[in-house]
């Protein structure tokens, strides 16, 4: 079994702070993790995900994050926010051999002026 | 096609009506998942096929809800005498299920209104 929790539902930033959106996932069998944006009125895109290898992962528009195993946690993390980062996030997990995918609650990013 | 389409794009029916969705994939992707998002919501899974392996069903709400794929082709959801609860976008993803190629790809979905 595996499942994906996101803690904050909500979390707002400043323009040109740090954005960290959290994500913690329990698997039984080592993960693929991923995170997804949705930006209002719009469908699900890839932001980055993590198979093997580097537990730092880079994705689109300057987020990345890091896989911590110790922690199982995949947080997601931005350096400086933009405004145009106001959208949901979800995190997702797959494995096991079937490796479907299923995703956290999502977290709404507001950035403030 | 290039991309995940569903149609339609917008679905308004009245209560206790029967309302098919549907999502073709990008070719040669083996799994197509459902999810269910309702306003201001997470993603609800809803069911998952992959290959010819036996669907996951453990997601569908109600026995209202049912799915078909044919192959690793198009994939229809329908929902029998639909409830105003139903309300909600109803999306589509496909992914290669390749090695570590398992990005799911997510179509624009289906809104669907019940009134």
């Amino acid at each position: 079994a595996q499942s994906v929790t996101q803690l904050g539902s909500h979390v707002s930033v400043s323009e040109g702070a740090l954005v960290l959106l959290r994500c913690n996932y329990s698997s039984s069998v080592p993960p693929y993790l991923f995170w997804y944006v949705q930006y209002p009125n719009q469908g699900l895109q890839l932001l980055l995900k993590y198979t093997t290898g580097a537990t730092l992962v880079k994705g689109i528009n300057g987020f990345e994050a890091e896989f911590k195993k110790s922690e199982t946690s995949f947080h997601l993390t931005k350096p400086s926010a933009h405004m145009s980062d106001a959208a949901e996030y979800f995190c997702a997990v797959s494995s096991g051999s079937a490796r479907q995918l299923t995703f956290g609650s999502g977290t709404q990013l507001t950035v403030l002026p | 096609g290039a991309g995940v389409s569903q149609s339609p794009s917008n679905k308004v029916t009245e209560k206790g009506k029967d309302v098919e969705l549907r999502c073709d994939p990008i070719s040669g992707h083996t799994a197509l998942y459902w999810y269910r998002q309702r306003l201001g919501q997470g993603l609800e899974f809803l069911i998952y096929f992959q290959g010819n392996s036996a669907p996951d069903k453990s997601g569908l709400p109600s026995d209202r809800f049912s799915a078909e794929r044919t192959g690793e082709s198009v994939s229809t959801l329908t929902i029998q005498r639909t409830q105003q609860e139903d309300s909600a976008v109803y999306l589509c993803a496909s992914s290669l299920f390749r090695g570590q190629d398992t990005e799911a790809f997510f179509g624009q979905g289906t809104r669907l209104t019940v009134v």
